[in-house]
């Protein structure tokens, strides 16, 4: 247990709908991360929050969203989904500073059919 | 902005025989380097990190990278492979010079073949 917990581990849903990804991050951890493993286009770091505010935006659609909550879990929210969208969700925390260490959760798969 | 090439997307080698997994970075600032592996199906896990102390950072299982400046490397060694070592092994950047307050950065993989 890597002390980042990512619920649900596995999901699946049809074309058009949402769905809502959980991230309770390792004690301590101010900054959150979301990441998107795909075959293709291997990990993409798509937002970072850091204590409630958005800090970093990467390759994220706008069909997604994310909040980071006061007790410092994170949501990435899904909407309007379609094939390309099926991957491997990753979360990860840190710890600010040189030599911060980044932990990641085991991730979410995400089947969109 | 900063970037990792992982030079091999896949290398084969036989149990008990060295490890060489290359990965060269492009970075504005002095970097945060990591090498991450990943099981099948499984999440990643950190197999060692540099953040400009030493230039021979020791991992776990056995594992070791050197930082060479001149050369913008970062390549992960192992002395002998064992068959748990089959895996992707990801190279890993600090998008910034704030090492755990910044994204990483990830190369695309090298999966590491180990034949007995």
């Amino acid at each position: 247990d890597s002390g980042v917990t990512q619920t649900p581990k596995h999901l699946i849903t049809a074309t058009g709908q949402r769905v809502t990804l959980r991230c309770s991050p390792r004690s301590g951890d101010l900054s959150v991360y979301w990441y998107q493993q795909s075959l293709d286009q291997g990990l993409q770091f798509l937002i970072q929050y850091y204590n409630g505010e958005e800090r970093a935006k990467g390759n994220i659609l706008e069909r997604f969203s994310a909040q980071q909550f006061p007790d410092l879990h994170s949501e990435l929210n899904l909407s309007s989904l379609e094939l390309g969208d099926s991957a491997l969700y990753f979360c990860a925390s840190s710890v600010p500073g040189q030599g911060g260490g980044y932990t990641f959760g085991s991730g979410t798969r995400l089947t969109v059919v | 902005a900063q970037s990792v090439t992982q030079l091999d997307s896949h290398v084969s080698v036989s149990e008990g025989t060295p490890v060489l997994l290359r990965c060269n970075y492009s970075s504005s600032y002095s970097p945060s380097l990591f090498w991450y592996v990943q099981h099948p199906n499984k999440g990643l896990q950190l197999l060692l990190k540099y953040t400009s102390a030493a230039t021979l950072v020791k991992g776990i299982n056995g594992f070791e990278a050197e930082f060479k400046k001149s050369e913008t490397s970062f390549h992960l060694t192992k002395p002998s492979a064992h068959m748990s070592d089959a895996a992707e092994y990801f190279c890993v950047v600090s998008a910034g010079p704030n090492s755990g307050n910044t994204p990483l950065v990830f190369g695309k993989g090298t999966r590491l073949s180990v034949i007995a």
